[in-house]
């Protein structure tokens, strides 16, 4: 059974940092590429970063660009993200995903875990 | 504002048929992106719902049906049950953004 489970989330000042973890179980984590993926409160889903299999790229929306770093250790079957800078609209419940597909037609995310929380607030 | 849009809301009777409609751009949806379905019942983590446009992953319900044409997708719900209650996202891939797209989202009701 495919289990994702986050950590890392808090309460954090504007301007400051924090590390979510997200630790894979029940797939083969490194022949996979993986996602980050939240969602601020009452609102949608908004794609974050993804990283792909073997770290060989990474992607980023604009909104976190320059901010936020995804990484991944397969030798611990763990999933990062790094996030500097965080500001007060970076508040959200941060999901972390497995994706399936392919470059040619598009990516998407077959397992989700529960989410953790990260509430930037002064 | 999302990339691709969907309607705020839409509901139906028990049994009856809904469905929800996707419209993105020659972008994403047109440029021959696949469209998957999320669905997200309130307080609980997305489910994928369907693949690749018109693809069901193993045990998601056979009432569930997604198509695609143009730059729209549209999933249709038939025989509609008071499980079905969520919040449905489409999303794609949008080669200008070079990013991952979500819809705007979509809450079911049943009545």
């Amino acid at each position: 059974e495919v289990q994702l489970l986050e950590s890392g989330g808090d309460l954090v000042q504007p301007g400051g940092s924090l590390r979510l973890s997200c630790t894979a179980s029940g797939f083969t984590f490194s022949d996979y590429g993986m996602t980050w993926v939240r969602q601020a409160p009452g609102k949608g889903l908004e794609w974050v970063s993804m990283i792909y299999k073997n770290s060989l790229g990474t992607n980023y929306a604009e909104s976190v660009k320059g901010r936020f770093t995804i990484s991944r250790d397969n030798s611990k079957n763990t999933l990062y993200l790094q996030m500097n800078t965080l500001r007060v609209e970076d508040t959200a419940l941060y999901y972390c995903a497995k994706a399936q597909g392919g470059i040619v037609q598009g990516w998407h995310f077959d397992y989700w875990g529960q989410g953790a929380l990260v509430t930037v607030s002064s | 504002q999302s990339v691709l849009t969907q309607p705020p809301s839409v509901s139906g009777a028990p049994g009856q048929r809904v469905t929800i409609s996707c419209t993105g751009s020659s972008f994403n949806i047109g440029a021959g992106y696949d469209v998957h379905w999320y669905q997200q019942p309130l307080g609980a983590a997305p489910k994928l719902l369907i693949y690749g446009s018109t693809r069901r992953p193993s045990g998601v319900p056979d009432r569930f049906s997604g198509s695609k044409s143009g730059t729209s997708a549209s999933l249709a719900i038939t025989g509609l049950q008071a499980e079905d209650e969520a919040d449905y996202y489409c999303q794609s891939y949008d080669n200008t953004l070079s990013a991952y797209v979500f819809g705007s989202g979509t809450k079911v009701t049943v009545l």
